[in-house]
């Protein structure tokens, strides 16, 4: 197994420029989780999605940030125009709800990518 | 509202001696338990998760965490240290209504030779 796949690994851009992360979930999981790591506020949760639908953005910091899952092998997340304040480490995640009432699952976490706003 | 504390946010401990974690959380209903261990420059690794029935449960690398309702922790532990063991490890509780996971501050460990 694969597991998450992210790309890129690190992205260095310009204040003002539009950033694209990537994200490929575990094949046959059907929930997708991105996460945002910083050394003032920990790991946070963006925004996660259930069979490629959004279920909770709230969040997402901004209007400058948003996040598409066309189909079940893809996600992005996407900044723009992007600002030094959201240098951080992105993380995706994937899980496999199975029917029922409660949620007993387990999210597997990609390697992340590092992300430096000049 | 659901809270994850880890108290300590850096130890030490000698290589070969035993470790303790601490991890407290606030949830109202059943809580879904996990550790993940992340190594420099590396995403998150599922050590080990508690989902019901018994309250110690075994994970990778020799680690073990016991849920203890009356306290509200799930400390994980380890009882001889190995220098590979060396990282940041977060605790996490996952809402059974959402599956959202809400994370520590983390604890990073140092082990000494």
């Amino acid at each position: 197994d694969a597991g998450v796949i992210q790309s890129p690994r690190h992205e260095v851009t310009e204040m003002g420029q539009e950033v694209t992360l990537r994200c490929k979930p575990i094949s046959g999981h059907n929930s997708l989780f991105w996460y945002r790591q910083t050394m003032m506020r920990g790991l946070e949760l963006l925004i996660y999605f259930n069979n490629n639908v959004p279920i909770d953005d709230s969040g997402m910091p901004e209007d400058r940030f948003s996040a598409k899952m066309p189909n079940a092998s893809f996600s992005t997340l996407k900044i723009q125009p992007s600002e030094p304040r959201d240098s951080a480490v992105y993380f995706c995640a994937s899980s496999f709800l199975a029917r029922g009432l409660a949620r007993k699952e387990t999210q597997y976490f990609g390697p992340g990518t590092r992300l430096l706003v000049l | 509202a659901q809270s994850v504390t880890q108290p300590d946010i850096h130890i030490t401990v000698s290589e070969g001696a035993s470790l303790e974690l601490r991890c407290n959380y606030s949830y109202g209903a059943t809580p879904y338990l996990f550790w993940y261990v992340q190594s420099p420059g590396q995403g998150l690794q599922l050590l080990l998760k508690y989902f019901s029935g018994d309250t110690l449960v075994q994970g990778i690398k020799g680690f073990e965490a016991e849920f203890k309702r009356s306290q509200s922790s799930f400390n994980l532990r380890k009882p001889s240290v190995h220098w590979s063991d060396a990282a940041e490890y977060f605790c996490a509780v996952g809402s059974s209504n959402t599956g959202k996971l809400i994370f520590g501050q983390g604890t990073t460990l140092q082990v000494k030779p």
